[in-house]
């Protein structure tokens, strides 16, 4: 079946970099866009940017710019997510998600504290 | 880029229909848009519901129920999810969401709480 497994939950410190991956399964890997998505606790959902598993060519929110970085691997069907400079308020639950429909990951969270 | 507003709360009793609003900011048109709509249940990730844009270019989630069902208020500017026959299982965490492709971003609302009485 049509699936997307995440890499496990990640403690960090401030200032630190988290590289979350998110493993598909169950279909053309480079035909579907992915995108990812953060929720923080309690709070709403908040887009953070998209690849291209075919070409690698992304878009990131104007609010991750620089901190960023989404990339993938087409010889394993992953693709990743790395936030750098972490700090307290980018703890929250990531998630990846194909073509903004179905499916989701199950969610990373990341939780960055001193 | 746009923003979409959705009321952070909403109640209504089981059996009831419901109409769920999110609605775009000034400068935007919603018939110009594909709006998306999601379910989030707690500790789960977002399960996606449908999208709509007009009545002939819309459509359903696999597996979604077909009293979830999607609709534009051009009057209000706003996209419109309707839920009908309301169980206690559809109590949850509503979202609504629209790609912007002039900057290449997507917009999500706020979030609408549902409470089924």
């Amino acid at each position: 079946q049509v699936q997307l497994v995440q890499s496990g939950a990640e403690v960090k410190k401030p200032g630190a970099s988290v590289k979350v991956s998110c493993k598909a399964s169950g279909y053309t890997f480079t035909s579907y866009y992915m995108h990812w998505v953060r929720q923080a606790p309690g709070q709403g959902l908040e887009w953070m940017g998209i690849i291209n598993p075919s070409g690698g060519s992304t878009s990131y929110a104007q609010k991750f710019q620089g901190r960023v970085t989404m990339t993938r691997d087409t010889s394993t069907s992953t693709v990743y997510m790395e936030l750098s400079s972490l700090r307290s308020e980018d703890t929250a639950v990531y998630y990846c998600a194909r073509d903004m429909t179905s499916p989701w990951g199950q969610g990373t969270l990341v939780t960055v504290s001193s | 880029q746009p923003v979409l507003t959705q009321p952070s709360s909403h109640s209504a009793s089981s059996g009831a229909s419901v109409r769920l609003t999110c609605m775009l900011s000034s400068g935007f048109s919603v018939g110009d848009f594909w709006i998306r709509w999601y379910q989030q249940k707690p500790g789960n990730p977002p399960r996606y519901l449908l999208y709509y844009h007009s009545d002939s270019n819309k459509g359903q989630g696999s597996g979604v129920p077909s009293r979830f069902s999607g609709s534009n208020d051009a009057s209000a500017n706003a996209g419109i999810l309707r839920i009908s026959g309301l169980q206690p299982e559809d109590e949850a965490d509503y979202y609504c969401g629209t790609w912007h492709s002039n900057s290449k971003t997507v917009v999500f609302g706020g979030g609408t709480k549902l409470t089924v009485l």
